[in-house]
């Protein structure tokens, strides 16, 4: 059974700083993974979607990486800002459905 | 249109009352799904409908009966629910039902059973 878990379950950073969020997974038979921010008591919101074939994805401030052997995938974020702050979730597709780990909470301080 | 609208947004119930949620999404996608949230836990898959037919039920219990009347509306129909039934439950949608395309999520319907 697939089982993903994210480190850490919350961080808290000063405006500005670069900052990695981490994901990882048990079984590296994955179709893709994806990256979701979610404000508190709302939807979630799409960040990148990385293909099991790709090894990154950028948009904008935010990269994610793939290593898809290893069961890990990282979401850097640069020059982070007090709008920055929320949850992020990690999930990865086995071809049927989307399994998320608990996500990350993510505090910018301005 | 890239967006998903649930109602309501917020929702108080007690055990006897039934009640509907309601999703609508215009982006031409054939798959739709409900997911339900506790507070800080992550989300966790109920139904999902491909092409308007249930393709999966993760063993809900039956006082949630979903409802897709066609391709852009999914209801989620609520009778004599529990107290631990209160959570956040969100409607999403993609192009294909297995998930292998970005899912487009509702902000979500909070739900509290009294």
């Amino acid at each position: 059974k697939q089982e993903v878990t994210q480190i850490p379950a919350a961080l808290s950073v000063p405006e500005g700083e670069n900052l990695v969020l981490n994901c990882s997974f048990t079984d590296s038979a994955i179709y893709n993974l994806q990256w979701f921010r979610q404000d508190p008591g709302k939807g979630l919101t799409s960040l990148l979607l990385i293909q099991s074939s790709q090894r990154e994805q950028t948009s904008g401030r935010l990269n994610a990486s793939l290593d898809k052997s290893s069961g890990r995938s990282t979401l850097y974020i640069a020059a982070s800002q007090p709008g920055d702050s929320a949850t992020y979730l990690c999930a990865v597709c086995d071809g049927n459905k989307l399994v998320f780990g608990a996500g990350t909470i993510l505090r910018v301080k301005s | 249109d890239t967006e998903v609208t649930q109602t309501p947004k917020h929702l108080v119930m007690g055990m006897t009352n039934k009640k509907s949620l309601k999703c609508e999404q215009h982006m031409g996608h054939r798959a739709m799904y409900w997911y339900k949230q506790k507070a800080k836990k992550p989300p966790e898959l109920m139904f999902v409908y491909s092409y308007e037919k249930l393709s999966i039920n993760e063993s809900v219990p039956s006082r949630f009966s979903p409802e897709c009347p066609n391709s852009s509306l999914l209801n989620l129909h609520l009778h004599a629910l529990q107290p631990e039934d209160s959570a956040l439950y969100l409607c999403a949608s993609s192009q294909v039902e297995t998930a292998t395309e970005k899912l487009f999520f509702g902000s979500g319907t909070q739900l509290s059973v009294l």
